[in-house]
């Protein structure tokens, strides 16, 4: 089975700037969750969806970002506009939920975003 | 809220040496509890976990846990480092019916000499 795919790996953009990253979860998980990495802060959780629908965005730093999920095996992330202090790599994660729940979160190789 | 601490930024161990990575967490109820090995440049990938019965888990890669309640802890270990062992180790708390949730620990990066 395909892993979590996430696009682009590397995206260096100039401040002011939009970015979209984008992730493809497992196929038949059903919980999605976008991470932001850093070294200052490490692994954040930004945000989460249930079935497509955004459960928890209270990790979402600011209203430059947003984040959807049209269905099941696609999701994005979007800065608009970007700034320096966005740079960090993105992880996108799925998982089971229900009765097939294991507890375990599958990561993306995920995106290294630099702002210049 | 609940939180993990990893008190160990940086270890160094030599190669065959055992290891052991210090995991503390905060939470209110029985923890789902995790560790997610990351090498460089890589994912997350996960090593063991943690749910309930015995407190001593194996994991992949010859790593083992255990969990201790009366000390909030779940340290992970190894009784001899491989080089190829060599990256950031992230321990992380999770609700366990909340969507797999986790709060992940600031991770322990391992270097290992030969």
């Amino acid at each position: 089975d395909a892993g979590v795919i996430q696009s682009p790996r590397h995206e260096v953009t100039e401040m002011g700037q939009e970015v979209t990253l984008r992730c493809k979860p497992i196929s038949g998980h059903d919980y999605l969750f976008w991470y932001r990495q850093t070294m200052m802060r490490g692994l954040e959780l930004l945000i989460y969806f249930n079935n497509n629908v955004p459960i928890d965005d209270s990790g979402m730093p600011e209203d430059r970002f947003s984040a959807k999920m049209p269905n099941a095996s696609f999701s994005t992330l979007k800065i608009q506009p970007s700034e320096p202090r966005d740079s960090a790599v993105y992880f996108c994660a799925s998982s089971k939920g229900g009765k097939r729940n294991t507890g375990e979160l599958f990561f993306g190789e995920g995106s290294r975003l630099t702002v210049l | 809220a609940q939180s993990v601490t990893q008190p160990d930024i940086h270890i160094t161990v030599s190669e065959g040496a055992s290891l052991e990575l210090r995991c503390n967490y905060s939470y209110g109820a029985t923890p789902y509890l995790f560790w997610y090995v990351q090498s460089p440049g890589q994912g997350l990938q996960l090593l063991l976990k943690y749910f309930s019965g015995d407190t001593l888990v194996q994991g992949i890669k010859g790593f083992e846990a255990e969990f201790k309640r009366s000390q909030s802890s779940f340290n992970l270990r190894k009784p001899s480092v491989h080089w190829s062992d060599a990256a950031e180790y992230f321990c992380a708390v999770g609700e366990g019916n909340a969507g797999n949730m986790l709060t992940f620990g600031g991770g322990t990066r391992l270097m290992v000499k030969p």
